[in-house]
């Protein structure tokens, strides 16, 4: 079964847009990371954020974790239409399963 | 460098073949992850190696799969007497050992049987 459920779980935008979707899971984790993938580049990991970590940027990323909630959120700024793709998250909780969500879609019109 | 790269990228196999799958992980990496993706879900775990040595079995669904690193590098998936519902793409990724190591994927193998 999967501990992560993303929401929504279809998003369509306008380019330059900014995209959000949530993540909530289950259990006590080490980690949250952010996966995309899409069907030219496969699964490609996005961003890491620990346990004791609340925000973290990467380039138009923004990713926040709530460990009282057990969520997180993944912030994509002007959006682009490459960022067209499902993205994932996925929970390591120290017992070396890394546990994915059901993804969200986005999809980024032009 | 080069990524995971797996093999074959599609297969077809018929209701009751044995298929094997091949990943091939980062040179160094000692983590070496399988998942198993069905459409429109998120990867699901099946089993993970530290080296040679497989610590976590507990996704495999049943006992007609079976995963081994012999050396500690290339790994196989091997599925006996497959079925309509083993249909899927299957992941591989490897890491570096330790916590908060990203993953790193192959392309998976897209595994459909008739």
């Amino acid at each position: 079964s999967q501990q992560g459920e993303e929401d929504p779980q279809a998003l369509s935008i306008q380019e330059g847009e900014n995209a959000t979707m949530n993540c909530s899971y289950k259990t006590s984790i080490n980690n949250l990371q952010w996966y995309r993938q899409n069907s030219g580049r496969g699964l490609v990991h996005l961003i890491l954020i620990r346990s004791n970590e609340r925000e973290k940027h990467s380039g138009r990323l923004r990713v926040t974790l709530d460990t009282s909630k057990k969520s997180s959120s993944l912030l994509i700024t002007a959006s682009r239409a490459a960022d067209t793709a499902s993205y994932f998250c996925a929970t390591d909780t120290g017992t070396y399963k890394y546990i994915f969500g059901t993804g969200t879609r986005l999809k980024v019109l032009a | 460098g080069a990524g995971v790269s797996q093999s074959p990228r599609y297969k077809v196999a018929k209701r009751g073949q044995d298929v094997a799958l091949r990943c091939d992980p980062i040179s160094g990496h000692v983590s070496l992850f399988w998942y198993q993706q069905a459409l429109g879900q998120g990867p699901e775990f099946l089993t993970y190696f530290q080296n040679e040595a497989q610590l976590d079995k507990s996704g495999l669904p049943s006992d007609r799969f079976f995963a081994e690193r012999p050396e500690g590098s290339v790994s196989t998936l091997k599925i006996q007497r497959t079925q309509q519902e083993d249909s899927a793409v299957y992941l591989c990724a490897s890491s570096r050992l330790g916590p908060n190591n990203e993953q790193f994927f192959g392309p998976g193998t897209r595994l459909t049987v008739l």
